[in-house]
C-alpha cells in the first residue's frame, strides 16, 4: 500500500506570490488534513477536509485555501505569501473517522 | 483551548540510557493522547497512542501511560539507541463528528550517543 505522497519537496517563492501544494492519500483513506510546521515548532493544525468539503479549520487566515478532489486528493492553496509562511507543509490523511493519521514527508516552502 | 506542553530539549544520552520525556496536556474531556517521531528529513510516524485513562501505548520499546489524574503522558524507554535519535512530539486529538485535529506540543529533540 502506497502512503502518503506530496509534492514538491522543496520550492522557493517570493513574498506576494502565489503557491499551490499537492498532496496524494493513502489507499483508503478518505480525509485529508493538512498542518504547517515552522522551524524549531510542532505542527499546527490548518484545515481537514472530508468528501470534498472543508471540515474544521485552525486559526490561519482565509489566504490559506484548499481543495479535495474525488480520488479523496487534495491541494493547499497560499496567496499573498508573507515571509512567516516559510515552512515545512505536512499532508496526513486517515480513514473516516479515524483519529490516526498517516502523514506525507511534507513540501518545504521558503518565502523571500 | 487544547494545549500540549512538553520538555524543552535537546536531550542527549548515550547508548543504553533510560529516555524520559515529559508531555502534559490541557484539554477539556477525555482526548486521545499520542507520540509522534520525526526522523530528519521526512515526515510524522506515529509512535504509539492511548485513548483512555490508565491506557498504555507501546511500540518499539517505548512506552507512556495516560495519566488523567495529572493530565500527563510520559514517554520512555529503557535504553535508546544510536536509531532513536530523532525529534519526538507529544500530541493530543478530540474528534467532532467526522473532524479529527491534533494538537501537538513543540517538540523535544533526542540525541543518542555511543
Amino acid at each position: 500500500e502506497t502512503g502518503v505522497t506530496q509534492s514538491p519537496t522543496h520550492l522557493i517563492k517570493t513574498r506576494g506570490q502565489q503557491v499551490t501544494l499537492r498532496c496524494s492519500s493513502q489507499s483508503g483513506h478518505n480525509t485529508v488534513s493538512w498542518y504547517q510546521q515552522a522551524l524549531g515548532q510542532g505542527p499546527q493544525f490548518i484545515f481537514q477536509y472530508y468528501r470534498e468539503e472543508e471540515n474544521g479549520r485552525g486559526n490561519f487566515p482565509p489566504r490559506f485555501s484548499g481543495l479535495q478532489f474525488p480520488n479523496y486528493s487534495s491541494e493547499l492553496n497560499v496567496n499573498a505569501l508573507e515571509l512567516d509562511d516559510s515552512a515545512l507543509y505536512l499532508c496526513a490523511s486517515s480513514p473516516e473517522g479515524a483519529n490516526v493519521l498517516t502523514f506525507g514527508a511534507g513540501s518545504r516552502l521558503t518565502v523571500l | 483551548g487544547d494545549s500540549v506542553t512538553q520538555m524543552e530539549g535537546p536531550v542527549t544520552l548515550s547508548e543504553e540510557a533510560f529516555l524520559t520525556i515529559n508531555c502534559t496536556y490541557t484539554a477539556t474531556g477525555y482526548p486521545s493522547l499520542f507520540w509522534y517521531v520525526q526522523y530528519p528529513g521526512e515526515g510524522l510516524q506515529l509512535l504509539l497512542k492511548a485513548t483512555k485513562a490508565d491506557d498504555k501505548g507501546s511500540n518499539k520499546g517505548f512506552e507512556a501511560t495516560y495519566r488523567k489524574e495529572t493530565t500527563s503522558f510520559h514517554l520512555e524507554k529503557g535504553s535508546v539507541q544510536v536509531s532513536d535519535s530523532a525529534v519526538y512530539f507529544c500530541a493530543l486529538s478530540r474528534n467532532t463528528g467526522t473532524a479529527s485535529k491534533l494538537t501537538f506540543g513543540t517538540g523535544t529533540r533526542l540525541q543518542v550517543t555511543l
